[in-house]
């Protein structure tokens, strides 16, 4: 069973503002993920993070960062919002390097920028 | 540019028959592939995976195959149940799963299963 959970479900912004979104990661999880998913297509990898740093990055800018804490509990912060980043945000935790990890999912937050 | 392709967006099969899912990639690279299971206001459930030096990985009523020659996957779930209506992503990664690349998806068919 899933140990992922996100906050918050829903959120709206405005257009220009900055959102912070929060994941805490399944326990013995150290490795968690963001994904956006826009309407109507497949989750997009944002970024990675391992030991409190990132480790890998997809095609986002510099306006998308994260954090993890030493609880392995993770932040999401998305600067200077646009229209375009109305997506459905899906934290997800795994082990590093267990040969073939699968990643766990939480239930995303979906903003909406208006 | 589109590495993970699954080009039926929606699929509806009769309970009890086979359900099949298709999915084609571009980049040699991967070698590792997952099929997650998406439910409304849900995030995405790990269903089923494959490494590429296998062809053939079977759970339950899923099997996944994998045709490296022609970079195509499937999901076979035999028998389908209505539970099994969801939308189903096919996922791919380098480095056996574990990289810090992510998992690359494709954009998901949408299973109806039919009573």
């Amino acid at each position: 069973e899933t140990g992922v959970t996100q906050s918050p479900t829903h959120l709206i912004k405005t257009r220009g503002q900055q959102v912070t979104l929060r994941c805490s990661s399944q326990s013995g999880h150290n490795t968690v993920s963001w994904y956006q998913q826009a309407l109507g297509q497949g989750p997009q990898f944002i970024f990675q993070y391992y030991r409190e740093e990132e480790n890998g990055r997809g095609n986002f800018p510099p306006r998308f960062s994260g954090l993890q804490f030493p609880n392995y509990s993770s932040e999401l912060n998305v600067n200077a919002l646009e229209l375009d980043d109305s997506a459905l945000y899906l934290c997800a935790s795994s082990f590093w390097r267990s040969g073939g990890t699968e990643a766990f999912f939480g239930q995303g937050t979906r903003l909406t920028v208006v | 540019d589109q590495q993970v392709k699954q080009n039926s967006p929606s699929l509806s099969v009769q309970e009890g028959r086979i359900s099949i899912l298709n999915c084609d990639y571009t980049n040699s690279m991967f070698d590792y592939f997952l099929w997650y299971k998406k439910y409304p206001a849900e995030g995405p459930t790990f269903l089923i995976s494959i490494s590429s030096i296998k062809d053939k990985n079977e759970d339950g009523r899923f099997t996944v195959f994998l045709n490296k020659s022609a970079k195509h996957l499937s999901l076979h779930i035999v028998p389908s149940q209505p539970g099994d209506s969801a939308v189903y992503f096919c996922a791919a990664s380098g480095d056996s799963g574990g990289g810090a690349d992510g998992l690359t998806f494709g954009k998901g068919t949408h299973l109806i299963i039919q009573p």
